[in-house]
């Protein structure tokens, strides 16, 4: 099956420790992006790719880094310098070209305690 | 990318048609009107998009009005599963490649 796979679900990490997450998708699209959502609210934009090798800040990019090594993969790093890590993380996929139709995957809910 | 406006709740009775409006008065030429959804703890789901004409697929219809200020997601027959928070997101497709604004969308909720 095509899709956009998250791993894990939910994520327990201590203050002050990086923690990666993971989005693999398998639609063969150029672009990617991750979301951040806090609770009753919208989604917001953290980093975005085009292209691999090459990715942009979003909205709210402080405290997160990412990579773009691989066409089917774009990993997210929540670092120690990101004052509010818990959240609900969104990983989205969509054809570089056209009308940009984003597909998520199912997320990861981080808590730092 | 233009602001949207939605009410932030609505309720709809299961079998009955579902109707969500979303203002755009500043939208421009070229941008779109997307509408997603999400069910709680789950990602967004795509529904439908569309630039000037009316559309429709086998989740929803979505009616845009002539000058474009605003917009309506219709669900023919809305079932409990549908009960979701519903996104309207305008987007310039193909220049900004998917950049959406997601706002704090319209919670639908279907009762029996």
């Amino acid at each position: 099956d095509g899709g956009i796979t998250q791993s894990p679900k939910y994520l327990f990490r201590k203050e002050g420790q990086n923690v990666t997450l993971s989005c693999e998708q398998n639609l063969n699209h150029d672009a990617m992006y991750w979301y951040r959502q806090d609770p009753g609210q919208g989604l917001r934009l953290i980093y975005y790719s085009q292209i691999v090798n090459d990715f942009q800040k979003g909205d709210i990019a402080e405290g997160y880094s990412v990579s773009r090594e691989k066409k089917e993969s774009f990993p997210l790093t929540v670092t120690s310098a990101q004052k509010n890590p818990t959240a609900f993380y969104l990983c989205a996929s969509s054809t570089r070209t056209g009308t940009d139709t984003q597909y998520f995957g199912p997320g990861t809910r981080l808590t730092v305690l | 990318d233009a602001k949207t406006t939605q009410p932030p709740s609505m309720d709809c009775a299961e079998g009955r048609a579902a109707n969500l409006p979303c203002n755009h008065s500043t939208i421009s030429g070229n941008e779109y009107v997307y509408w997603y959804r999400q069910i709680h703890s789950q990602g967004p789901q795509y529904i439908i998009h569309g630039l000037k004409n009316n559309e429709t697929n086998e989740m929803a219809s979505l009616i845009i009005t002539e000058d474009r200020k605003s917009s309506t997601l219709i669900l023919p027959h809305a079932t409990l599963r549908d009960t979701a928070v519903y996104y309207c997101i305008v987007s310039r497709s193909g220049t900004s490649y998917g950049k959406l604004t997601f706002g704090q969308g319209t919670i639908l909720t279907v009762h029996p």
